[in-house]
């Protein structure tokens, strides 16, 4: 399973455009990019999933460059509910990757 | 609501004793993933069963084990119970991603356990 590289921790204020870089240099051909989001004693929350390019949903977009070795979560004008740890993940559990190993993520807190 | 189903919500104990934790996975996944997350510290891979039978290992310590029965919920069984073993516990199954088509993981809403 790929090792991934976030920042730790990140601050913006509110109605700004938030993005959170990963880094996940050793990426394998059948890895999907994985992002999950968790508040404070819940547990992780699917965000977005993406393989190439861009992916947008109705929270989230996440851009992959041609190379694969990052992605980039965008958060559109963040609100303070949407403090919490974002969390990258590289693999696909459909192609045997079933040691599903999260990283530190990225403390994002929101600013009034 | 995930339709993963985690009891109890809490649990306060003492050393040495064991305990039990309960997952149902969402209805027709066959995947349970347990995770354990320490104060302040990360999602920590612990197990993985599929259908039954047990698919990968993480750092699980040998006094903790699991299962995975016939009807797909699972229990993990934690005991000698030490006080760094206070966490919360994930449970989690894989489902579909409408638009990648890929697996992603939901998660039930953990349990905490407390040992004192």
């Amino acid at each position: 399973l790929a090792k991934t590289t976030q920042p730790i921790s990140m601050d913006s204020y509110e109605g700004q455009e938030v993005n959170i870089t990963c880094s996940h240099n050793n990426i394998a051909t059948n890895d999907y990019i994985t992002w999950y989001q968790q508040f404070p004693s819940q547990g992780p929350r699917f965000i977005i999933q993406g393989y190439k390019t861009k992916v947008t949903n109705e929270v989230a977009s996440l851009f992959i460059p041609a190379d694969r070795k990052s992605s980039t979560l965008s958060l559109p004008r963040v609100s303070l509910s949407d403090t919490a740890v974002y969390y990258c993940l590289v693999g696909d559990i459909g192609f045997g990757n079933e040691k599903l190993t999260f990283g530190t993520g990225t403390r994002l807190t929101i600013i009034p | 609501d995930s339709g993963v189903t985690q009891t109890p919500k809490h649990l306060i104990t003492a050393t040495g004793q064991r305990v039990t934790l309960r997952c149902s996975p969402r209805s027709g996944d066959l995947s349970v993933y347990w995770y354990q997350q320490s104060l302040d510290q990360g999602l920590q891979f612990l197990i993985h069963y599929y259908n039954g039978e047990e698919r990968a290992k993480g750092n699980i310590l040998e006094r903790f084990s699991a299962q995975q029965f016939p009807d797909l919920h699972s229990e993990l069984n934690l005991s000698s119970l030490e006080l760094g073993d206070s966490a919360l516990y994930f449970c989690a199954s894989s489902v579909e991603d409408s638009t990648s088509g890929a697996n992603v993981l939901t998660f039930g809403a953990g349990s905490r356990l407390t040992v004192l």
